[in-house]
């Protein structure tokens, strides 16, 4: 079946701009998390939703990140007035459960100019 | 609060020649361990997980022990093929709080020369 998909998949903008990341989780999933990959912090957790709703935003860097999910299904991440510190790679994840296995998207990879 | 520390790469061996990765945690609880994998271009992957003290998670010639008193989850093959060049990442989730979350250790790049 479908796995995580994510789009872009790679994305240039210049600093300053906004932009959106999306990601469609396997079907049924109720589940889905995002992450950041980056070279100087690794992968850190930025977010979870169950269902519609955010549990926990702890781990989001700033209050230019955002992030919502409508349907229980898509989720869309929005970083404003992005900065070159914002440049990674952004995983999405979801699972059937909250502690069930988590799948992978292949992420977007973000590069701020 | 939690973390994972694994071996720091790269590491470059020859086919067919045995591997270890450690991987040693701290956590609150007891966690479930995680080994995933990072192919060239491609997404993350389970590659295999335990959930409980003592148990053994094995996938595709690979084998993890959750060690709960060396708080420890090392990754083995007996004999690494040209395929299995990735990078490798430890990760626990907590079976209380925040336990929807995984946390990674920084990954360890493994190439295997033919």
């Amino acid at each position: 079946g479908a796995g995580v998909s994510q789009s872009p998949s790679n994305k240039v903008t210049e600093k300053g701009k906004d932009v959106e990341l999306r990601c469609d989780p396997i079907s049924g999933h109720t589940a889905l998390y995002w992450y950041r990959q980056s070279l100087g912090q690794g992968l850190e957790f930025l977010i979870y939703f169950q269902g519609n709703s955010a549990p926990d935003k702890s781990g989001l860097p700033s209050d230019r990140f955002s992030a919502e999910r409508t349907g229980g299904s898509v989720s869309t991440l929005t970083i404003q007035r992005t900065q070159q510190e914002d440049s990674a790679v952004y995983l999405c994840a979801s699972s059937l459960a909250v502690q069930e296995t988590q799948y992978f998207g292949p992420g977007t990879r973000l590069l701020v100019l | 609060g939690n973390s994972v520390t694994q071996m720091e790469g790269p590491v470059t061996l020859s086919e067919e020649a045995f591997l270890t990765i450690n991987c040693t945690y701290t956590a609150t609880g007891y966690p479930s361990l995680f080994w995933y994998v990072q192919y060239p271009g491609e997404g993350l992957q389970l590659l295999l997980k335990a959930t409980k003290a003592d148990d053994k998670g094995s996938n595709k010639g690979f084998e993890a022990t959750y060690r709960k008193e060396t708080t420890s989850f090392h990754l083995e093959k007996g004999s690494v093929q040209v395929s299995d060049s990735a990078v490798y990442f430890c990760a626990l989730r907590n079976s209380g709080g925040s336990n929807y979350k995984l946390t990674f250790g920084k990954g360890t790049l493994l190439t295997v020369n033919p």
